[in-house]
């Protein structure tokens, strides 16, 4: 599977947008990019998944160039409860169900 | 719906000692796999258990082992418990028959400390 690469912190204004970029420079055809949130004392949350281009939902958006070596996640609007750790992921299509962590991005969201 | 559900919540336990954990998968889902997630890092993948057999390992030794129940719940049993145990274990749900590949649904973890 491929390593992925992902800033260890970023900090945050409210009300900003945040982008989170990936690096995933080994990615196979067969490879999804996911990712997850955490926050302190949960389990982690799946948050979107894609494949190529652009993917988006009522949380977040994916943004996928066409060489799919990186990939970015749009946070819009964040606030003080988007204050998480975030991962991201690359996941086998015939994914078995293991999934491969690195450090995530420590999102701090400050008023 | 409920959801991944998993006990105790907190467990202290002493080196040498044996320790089980369990978890309740989410209704529909048929496979649960488990993570230990050290301070300040990423859960790692420890196993999975699809229809009670184990579907995948990871770089976990034997003492780690699990089991899984015709209702699709687990239990993660650790024996000889080490020092760098001491970790929060994750249990998540899915089902192999539908949703974005990847999609696992955590319980909120056990917090397992070995003195």
């Amino acid at each position: 599977l491929a390593k992925t690469t992902q800033p260890i912190s970023m900090d945050s204004y409210e009300g900003q947008e945040v982008n989170i970029t990936c690096s995933h420079n080994n990615i196979a055809t067969n490879d999804y990019i996911t990712w997850y949130q955490q926050f302190p004392s949960q389990g982690p949350r799946f948050i979107i998944q894609g494949y190529k281009t652009k993917v988006t939902n009522e949380v977040a958006s994916l943004f996928i160039p066409a060489d799919r070596k990186s990939s970015t996640l749009s946070l819009p609007r964040v606030s003080l409860s988007d204050t998480a750790v975030y991962y991201c992921l690359v996941v086998l299509s015939s994914n078995t169900g293991k999934l491969i962590f690195g450090q995530g991005t420590t999102l701090q969201v400050k008023p | 719906e409920t959801g991944v559900t998993q006990s105790p919540t907190h467990l202290i336990k002493t080196r040498g000692q044996q320790v089980t954990l369990r978890c309740s998968s989410q209704s529909g889902h048929n496979t649960v796999s488990w993570y230990q997630q050290a301070l300040g890092q990423g859960p790692q993948f420890i196993f999975q258990y699809y229809r009670e057999e184990e579907n995948g390992r990871g770089n976990f030794p034997p003492r780690f082992s699990g089991l899984q129940f015709p209702n699709y719940s687990s239990e993660l049993n650790v024996n000889a418990l080490e020092l760098d145990d001491s970790a929060l274990y994750l249990c998540a749900s899915s089902s192999l028959a539908g949703g974005p590949v990847g999609e696992q649904y955590f319980g909120p973890g056990t917090r397992l400390t070995v003195t």
